[in-house]
């Protein structure tokens, strides 16, 4: 089936623990981005890809690492996670063609650090 | 620090009713707009986009820009309960895809 898919849905990690979200979308959207969303703090972008090997960062970047080596993939990684990293991650992807914009978010991870 | 501000609300509306949902953002040189829904516990979904200043609409659904008021608005018509959920403003520059988000506010639809 087309779509996006993140894995794991849910994590519990340690605090300095490694951890890589996983995100994985079939269209071959150009476009690929990170976001965690806490209350109070709507969605924040982490980092956004737009295209292979192409990263950039967005408003909340510290602490986070990505890469994106196949169009489909783009994992995140939590280098030494930190209980402020607790959080819902949401990955997406978005194609535009002309006039009309397409964007779909995966299901998220919902990501606790104890 | 660019912004995007919205009433967290709950905005309450019987069913049948038109919601209307605000948002304002700081930045003058954004361009392009998005309204999202999200039910809880779900992942955020695009309902619209809107780039010019003036109104669009899909369905039930309106979006209206006015870029000198730094203002955009969600007017949701024949509001179904199922239409309860957090709706999601945000602002962009044009041709990128780096967006800031609103906190959302949340409708009630009462049958």
């Amino acid at each position: 089936d087309a779509g996006i898919t993140q894995s794991p849905r849910y994590k519990i990690t340690e605090t300095g623990r490694q951890v890589t979200l996983m995100c994985h979308q079939t269209w071959s959207h150009s476009y690929m981005f990170w976001y965690r969303q806490d209350l109070g703090h709507g969605l924040r972008l982490i980092y956004y890809s737009a295209a292979a090997d192409i990263t950039d960062k967005g408003e909340v970047p510290d602490g986070y690492v990505v890469s994106r080596s196949k169009t489909e993939n783009f994992p995140l990684t939590l280098e030494s996670a930190t209980r402020s990293q607790t959080s819902v991650y949401f990955c997406a992807s978005t194609v535009r063609q002309g006039a009309t914009y397409e964007q779909y978010f995966g299901p998220g991870t919902r990501l606790t650090v104890t | 620090q660019k912004e995007v501000e919205q009433n967290s609300g709950p905005l309450s509306v019987p069913e049948g009713a038109i919601a209307s949902l605000n948002c304002t953002y700081s930045d003058r040189g954004s361009q392009s707009f998005f309204w999202y829904r999200q039910y809880s516990g779900k992942s955020p979904e695009l309902i619209m986009f809107i780039y010019s200043n003036g109104d669009k609409e899909d369905g039930r659904f309106t979006a209206q820009l006015n870029k000198a008021s730094q203002y955009v608005s969600l007017l949701i018509r024949d509001s179904q309960p199922s239409d309860s959920a957090t709706y999601l403003c945000a602002v962009g520059q044009r041709d990128t895809d780096k967006l800031i988000f609103g906190t959302g506010t949340r409708l009630q639809v009462f049958p």
